[in-house]
């Protein structure tokens, strides 16, 4: 079955470190999207890409850092400059256009110790 | 950007009820979209509305492409408890999603 995952489901990272979380799908989908949700809260754009190795920032993309050299991976850095990273992470894909709608992976939840 | 408005912001209700729901954007959209994310998990496409004036049912669910083509409308009928959760709309080319609305059904 095609799909979007995410991994890993938790993620706990020490202040001052790098952490990566990895969104890969297998529905051939073009775009690829990545959010942030907190609590009680909607879904803020981080970082998009429409296409192999581009990407643009989203409303929230200070830092985070992405990459995208292969059309079903679209892995996510939390950089330590990112002031305060504990969150809800939610990686998304759609066709191009996106008129069929986005399709979501089941997140990450990450938190800093 | 495009601003997206969703209300009311939460609901809580009690299990039987119709709930109705809706959101508003500051341009025209040629695509809804109405999500449901159950708690700890990613949003699940609940409707898509394609031509204005629309409406598409889903089991309970229906949805209304207004004919403005600014805003859009979510009604679930008879609600149950595993309704619970927040419904987010969204327009397709914007990426951006509504701040949702967090539903509670009681028992």
């Amino acid at each position: 079955d095609g799909g979007i995952t995410q991994s890993p489901k938790y993620l706990f990272r020490k202040e001052g470190q790098n952490v990566t979380l990895s969104c890969e799908q297998n529905l051939n989908h073009d775009a690829m999207y990545w959010y942030r949700q907190d609590p009680g809260q909607g879904l803020r754009l981080i970082y998009y890409s429409q296409i192999v190795n581009d990407f643009q920032k989203g409303d929230i993309a200070e830092g985070y850092s992405v990459s995208r050299e292969k059309k079903e991976s679209f892995p996510l850095t939390v950089t330590s400059a990112q002031k305060n990273p504990t969150a809800f992470y939610l990686c998304a894909s759609t066709l191009q256009g996106a008129i069929s709608g986005y399709t979501f992976g089941s997140g990450t939840r990450l938190t800093v110790v | 950007g495009q601003q997206l408005n969703q209300s009311p912001q939460s609901m809580f209700i009690q299990e039987g009820e119709d709930v109705s729901m809706n959101c508003t954007s500051s341009s025209i959209f040629n695509t809804w979209l109405w999500y449901k994310q159950d708690p700890g998990e990613g949003p699940v496409l609940l409707i898509a509305l394609y031509k204005a004036g629309e409406l598409t049912s889903n089991g309970r669910l229906t949805a209304q492409f207004g004919i403005t083509r600014k805003d859009s409308f979510l009604n679930i009928s008879a609600s149950i408890p595993s309704d619970v959760g927040i419904y987010f709309c969204a327009g397709p080319s914007d990426m951006r999603f509504g701040a949702g609305t967090r539903l509670t059904v009681k028992p």
